[in-house]
């Protein structure tokens, strides 16, 4: 089983529609949750991050997060063309020698159509 | 916002030979910065952590006498790929933490640089 896991896609919607990516990750001690995009030929951008269950709203994107399910979400509403990325799913270790580390999921691409 | 460099942006090199990488925090310090490799159509994949003043930590699996890490001041971590073959060719991207803020939400967060990508003929 993969540490994080997310549907490598792609996934396609239309202009305007809401997407909805998701991840799934093994280790239960994790306690840090983050949302990049990254464009292709660029390093990742943070978009979002969350720490605690329950939803976090920033502008068009939601992160929603739930421990006991070892699920996080990203949901993206009135997309937009500029949106089409490959959306990465990662998640801060748990403690001790691994804090701070992050562990990446292979990432879910989006394309958004006119 | 925070910002992370690197340097260069792309190298063509041949191979055998050594190829050293850049990674400079342009407005905090970092105590702690992480290299990490990806390669065409996958993720990214933690290679290494470096930690200012000491020596830096391998992932399982990477080697450290081949990937040398030197991270000499607050602002600057190098890494060098040594002997470099074909199957280095990827891309080398860092990161680091910033520990500016007393929250704990923005020091958790790494901000990435912009990337290098490497060529090995």
């Amino acid at each position: 089983q993969k540490e994080v896991e997310q549907n490598s896609g792609p996934l396609s919607v239309p202009e305007g529609a809401i997407a909805s990516l998701n991840c799934t990750y093994s280790d239960r001690g994790s306690q840090s949750f983050f949302w990049y995009r990254q464009y292709s030929g660029k390093s990742p951008e943070l978009i979002m991050s969350i720490y605690s269950n329950g939803d976090k709203e920033d502008g068009r994107f939601t992160a929603q997060l739930n421990k006991a399910s070892q699920y996080v979400s990203l949901l993206i509403r009135d997309s937009q063309p500029s949106d089409s990325a490959t959306y990465l799913c990662a998640v801060n270790r748990a403690g001790g020698t691994s804090y701070g580390k992050l562990t990446f999921g292979q990432g879910t691409i989006l394309t958004v159509h006119p | 916002g925070a910002v992370v460099s690197q340097h260069p942006s792309w190298v063509i090199c041949k191979s055998g030979t050594s190829v050293k990488i850049e990674c400079r925090s342009l407005d905090f310090q970092a105590t702690t910065m992480f290299w990490y490799r990806q390669f065409p159509k996958q993720s990214l994949m933690l290679m290494a952590t470096s930690n200012e003043g000491s020596k830096a930590t391998y992932e399982q699996g990477v080697e450290k006498d081949k990937f040398l890490i030197n991270h000499a001041s607050l602002t600057l971590s190098t890494l060098t790929v040594t002997s470099a073959h074909p199957e280095d060719s990827s891309f080398y991207i860092c990161s680091a933490r910033d520990y500016r803020f007393a929250s704990v939400d923005v020091g958790q967060k790494q901000f990435f640089g912009p990337g290098t990508r490497l060529t090995v003929l």
